[in-house]
């Protein structure tokens, strides 16, 4: 079962402007992460945050978690073309690592 | 470096047919799993195996079979029970006792049925 529904499903932007994606799930969490696939790879690790930390910041990547509304946001400021991927995020509901993701949004920035 | 490898990426396999893909990690991590990803289904679980010589089922698991005899290696089994194969196959690893649920992902398997 998924547990993370992203939205939207597909993004396209013109290179400098800013991508905002939205992440809802359905139960409590301990944290929530966001993934990104570039076409036909693995999955990279961007960026944690903990049920009890409402924004966090990692270069060009802005995270927001409302844990009332059971959604998570996930804003690319300055987008470049090298942004373009899919991105995922993915919830843990037990201890034990083990992750539930959604179905992605895929995120296309124009040169 | 250190990092997860899957083989192969690519594979053809005949209907009735059980092919087996191949993880090594050498990054000394507790846990692996393995995802199956459909386009427009994001992943889903198969299987995980957070200590040797044990291993959870995931959310699909029917047809599908696993092995931890290394904590190095965790090669998944696609039988020719699971009705419908052909998927994207990732293999992650994560350190169980950082309790963060980093995950650390190979660069997957493709499996083609013809």
């Amino acid at each position: 079962s998924q547990q993370g529904e992203e939205d939207p499903q597909a993004l396209s932007i013109q290179e400098g402007e800013n991508a905002t994606m939205n992440c809802s799930y359905k139960t409590s969490i301990n944290n929530l992460q966001w993934y990104r696939q570039n076409s036909g790879r693995g999955l990279v690790h961007l960026i944690l945050i903990r049920s009890n930390e409402r924004e966090k910041h990692s270069g060009r990547l802005r995270v927001t978690l409302d844990t009332s509304k059971k959604s998570s946001s996930l804003l690319i400021t300055a987008s470049r073309a090298a942004d373009t991927a899919s991105y995922f995020c993915a919830t843990d509901m037990e201890y034990g690592n083990k992750l539930v993701f959604g179905a992605g949004t895929i995120l296309r920035v124009k040169s | 470096d250190g990092g997860i490898t899957q083989s192969p990426k690519y594979l053809f396999r005949k209907e009735g047919q059980n092919v087996t893909l191949s993880c090594e990690q050498n990054l000394n991590h507790d846990a692996m799993y393995w995802y199956r990803q459909d386009p427009g289904q994001g992943l889903r679980l198969i299987y995980y195996s957070q200590i040797v010589n044990d291993f959870q089922k995931g959310d699909i698991a029917e047809g599908y079979s696993v092995s931890r005899e290394k904590k190095e290696s965790f090669p998944l089994t696609v039988t020719s029970a699971q009705k419908n194969p052909t998927a994207f196959y990732l293999c992650a690893s994560s350190i169980l006792a950082a309790n963060t649920g980093e995950l650390f992902f190979g660069e997957g398997s493709r499996l083609t049925v013809l």
